[in-house]
């Protein structure tokens, strides 16, 4: 099942204009991180908030965490056509079996229109 | 960065017959690595964990003798798709933990796998 879920499930905006996903989760974490993939490609690595954090930024974007609510919200500024992909949280947590694993939310599909 | 490689990166098969999916970290060295699939327009889901010389560890509905995954080096991890049929047809992906830095893990860019 998803650890994560994500809302919306999708977006459509202008450039240039904010985008703001947001991710919910359930179990404890040790880190919260935010992936970018493009149509049929694989996925990369945008940020990683780790559980004692509350916000992060890198260059236009900007992730919070709230652990009390099992929560966290990724906002992109000043959004470009390049912009345009899928986004997923993903929690980092010790499995069943003892290892790390990244558990994927459900993704929000972003698009920008120029 | 750290660069995943994996390939092919697009395979048809017929029904019935095996498919071999290679994952290489090309420059460092990966003690874990972690087999994902994804349907279309849906989320990854991790399908098993691969540690360098011992066996997998699958997570809960997926069958082992029919997604055999081996491990062999520091860097290269193979996922064979046994007896393939249609169901089977979507996105694999591969990512790869750098060793000694848990919380960072690269991907790699994919393979699309359609069973006829």
């Amino acid at each position: 099942s998803q650890q994560g879920e994500e809302d919306p499930q999708a977006l459509s905006i202008q450039e240039g204009e904010n985008a703001t996903m947001n991710c919910s989760y359930k179990t404890s974490i040790n880190n919260l991180q935010w992936y970018r993939q493009n149509s049929g490609r694989g996925l990369v690595h945008l940020i990683l908030i780790r559980s004692n954090e509350r916000e992060k930024h890198s260059g236009r974007l900007r992730v919070t965490l709230d652990t009390s609510k099992k929560s966290s919200s990724l906002l992109i500024t000043a959004s470009r056509a390049a912009d345009t992909a899928s986004y997923f949280c993903a929690t980092d947590l010790i499995s069943n079996f003892g290892n790390e694993k990244l558990t994927f939310g459900t993704g929000t599909r972003l698009t920008i229109i120029p | 960065g750290a660069v995943v490689s994996q390939h092919p990166s697009r395979v048809i098969c017929k029904s019935g017959t095996s498919v071999k999916i290679e994952c290489r970290s090309l420059d460092f060295q990966a003690t874990t690595m972690f087999w994902y699939r994804q349907f279309p327009k849906q989320s990854l889901m991790l399908m098993a964990t691969s540690n360098e010389g011992s066996k997998a560890t699958y997570e809960q509905g997926v069958e082992k003798d029919k997604f055999l995954i081996n491990h062999a080096s520091l860097t290269l991890s193979t996922l064979t798709v046994t007896s393939a049929h249609p169901e089977d047809s979507s996105f694999y992906i591969c990512s790869a933990r750098v060793t000694g830095i848990t919380d960072t893990q690269y991907f790699g860019p994919g393979t699309r796998l359609t069973v006829l």
